[in-house]
Parts: C-alpha cells; structure tokens; sequence
C-alpha cells in the first residue's frame, strides 16, 4: 500500500525561530499532498493543499506567510512554520493521495508533533 | 459553508458490546470515507463509499451509505480492545482537487 513518511516525528523549538517538516511518499508519487493541523482530542482541520511545481493554495485563515510550503519534487513537500510561537504548538499532519490506485483517499504520514516553548 | 457533523463525540463501551458512529453532510457528496486513527498515532483509511445506499463488510465493521448521499454510518458488532481509537468520516470539499472535509471524529473507548 501506498506509505507516507514525515520528520520530524517531534520538535521542540524556542519562540521566534523556524520549524521544517518534511512529508514524503515512499512508493509512489504525488503531485498533490495536504497539509493538516490536528490539536488534541479534535478533528483534521486542512491548512494547505500543496501542489508540485506550483504555488500552494492556503485555506481560508490559514496565514502562508507563516506556513511556507514548498513541493520540491514528486515526493517531497516541505511546511515551515516560520517565526513559531506557543499558539502554534499542535500535531501537523500530511497527506498524499496514490494517483496509481484507489479512488481518491489519502494516506497519512505518522504526523509532527510540534511544541514551542 | 460545507459541513460534515459527526455523532456522538465519544462512546464507552463493554468489550462485546456493539457500537455505532454517525456522519451527516450538509451536502450531497460523490462519496464518503471512513479513517481511524489509533491513540498518538494517524489517520488510516479504512474504506470508501460510493453509490446510494451502498453497504460494505470488513469482518465486523458495517459501512453504509445513505440514499440521498448525505449521511453515512459505520457499526461495529462485538467491539474488542483494538477498536480502540477515533473514527473519523471524511467527505470530498466542493470539487475541490481531492481536498476532505472530516467530521469531528467519534472517540470509541472499550473496557475489557
């Protein structure tokens, strides 16, 4: 089955400074992954959807200066949460979906869990 | 704006006991899936629904999807502990490029 890997699996970064994670599809290739914030004991809540060699297209409230998202390749996306403060403490998400099979659901990387002191 | 509301929030339950998660869209959707996501761990597909009133098996989860396209239930029969976790059903935004709109998720807790 299709398998999405993301890193960091956690990060703990001081106010004011730049988080990466990485989001991969291992065995196929994705033009388009998803980006998601999940805060605890709540639901998936899209933040981006991220498109190879394109701009990525922002939910609404979803600010993309903070949120740089960049879809380098078939296989990688990258969101950088820039500037972090505590509020942005939550567990992000990405998702790919298999153009090869299936009939559109996505596969979830394990997620980041993203704490800023 | 597209809703999809999910019920009930959280459900205990005795191992053994049967167990029932329901979604409603506020609107009609080409399709319907179904994720669970373990504690501390992510979202798995489960399965997707397509046409009206369709009903699908996997061993002793039940999936059905209403005949207007806007609601959708998943049932488990004889809940064991690895059931444990959230079930969350998710449906496509607008048509929008693959993009999911998820319901609130049903947090399902079993006492051996």
């Amino acid at each position: 089955g299709a398998v999405v890997s993301q890193h960091p699996s956690r990060v703990i970064c001081k106010s004011g400074t730049s988080v990466k994670i990485e989001c991969r599809s291992l065995d196929f290739q994705a033009t388009t992954m998803f980006w998601y914030r999940q805060f605890p004991k709540q639901s998936l809540m899209l933040m981006a959807t991220s498109n190879e060699g394109s701009k990525a297209t922002y939910e609404q409230g979803v600010e993309k200066d903070k949120f740089l998202i960049n879809h380098a390749s078939l296989t990688l996306s990258t969101l950088t949460v820039t500037s972090a403060h505590p509020e942005d403490s939550s567990f992000y998400i990405c998702s790919a979906r298999d153009p090869g099979q299936g009939m559109g659901e996505q596969y979830f990387g394990p997620g980041t869990r993203l704490t800023v002191t | 704006g597209q809703q999809v509301m999910q019920i009930p929030q959280y459900q205990h339950v005795q191992e053994g006991e049967d167990f029932t998660t329901y979604c409603n869209s506020s609107t009609t959707l080409s399709n319907i899936q179904w994720y669970k996501q373990r504690p501390g761990g992510h979202p798995v597909f489960l399965i997707q629904l397509v046409k009206s009133g369709e009903v699908k098996k996997q061993k002793r989860l039940t999936f059905q999807f209403g005949e207007a396209k806007k609601n959708s239930s998943l049932h488990i029969t004889a809940t064991q502990t690895t059931d444990v976790g959230t079930y969350f059903c998710a449906g496509p935004m607008g048509n929008q490029g693959g993009k999911l709109i998820f319901g609130q998720g049903t947090e399902l807790s079993v006492k051996p």
